[in-house]
């Protein structure tokens, strides 16, 4: 069965440092999709992507955050200058349509220190 | 703006046995998705099943369906013979069905524990 995958598993960072997280999202899925959940909070909406523009984001999505596709198969997340509270895990999703069921991945645990 | 609450932050339930978790969303909208989502352990996000609004019939996955209740606002995940791998933390969501409107909401989650 299909899947999306999500590298790093953890990564961990030097307050100030920039950081990429990448995504694989299932193969013939058209839309994209970062989330992030804070330890013990609910899943927050970062971002959506489609046809190689931002669809949808968040007030959290602000300007040091920024996606990009750079190939067919990657979808990755940039954080330009990490802060403390930045620390999450850090989970991507896809869905066939728009309307369809997001998949996510496994997730990326950043650790801000 | 639209908001999930699951007022259930935890449940537990004898393996076998069935289980219900509760959830409320608040919407304007009369066309909408619901969606239950599994966090287990490993912390991945799986989906467990998804209603569409304007189907008044309830959504069913083997031993999972849901109670979507539309006018009051309620959309419940019920849980039959209920298994240890079923342990996990579930999410409750909601998604517009507004054209470019893609994002999740998600409720607090409910906290399941199964006991042998």
């Amino acid at each position: 069965e299909p899947e999306v995958t999500q590298t790093p598993s953890h990564q961990v960072t030097q307050m100030g440092q920039e950081v990429i997280l990448r995504c694989v999202p299932i193969s013939n899925h058209l839309y994209f999709y970062w989330y992030r959940q804070i330890l013990g909070q609910k899943v927050e909406f970062l971002v959506s992507f489609y046809n190689n523009e931002i669809s949808e984001k968040s007030e959290i999505f602000d300007d040091q955050f920024s996606v990009e596709r750079p190939d067919g198969s990657n979808f990755t997340l940039k954080i330009r200058s990490t802060k403390l509270e930045d620390s999450a895990m850090y989970f991507c999703a896809s869905s066939e349509r728009g309307r369809a069921g997001q998949y996510f991945g496994p997730g990326t645990r950043l650790t801000v220190t | 703006a639209q908001t999930v609450t699951q007022s259930q932050p935890e449940m537990s339930v004898q393996e076998a046995e069935t289980v219900t978790l509760s959830c409320t969303y608040d919407t304007s909208e009369s066309d909408y998705y619901l969606f239950w989502y599994k966090q287990p352990p490993s912390r991945q996000m799986i989906l467990v099943i998804r209603q569409e609004a304007y189907k008044q019939q309830n959504a069913t996955e083997n031993r999972f369906s849901v109670n979507f209740q539309k006018a009051a606002k309620s959309f419940s995940l019920k849980i039959s013979d209920s298994q240890l791998g079923d342990a996990a933390m579930y999410f409750c969501a909601y998604r517009s069905a507004i054209s470019g409107a893609q994002k999740l909401v998600f409720g607090q989650g409910t906290r399941l524990t199964i006991n042998p």
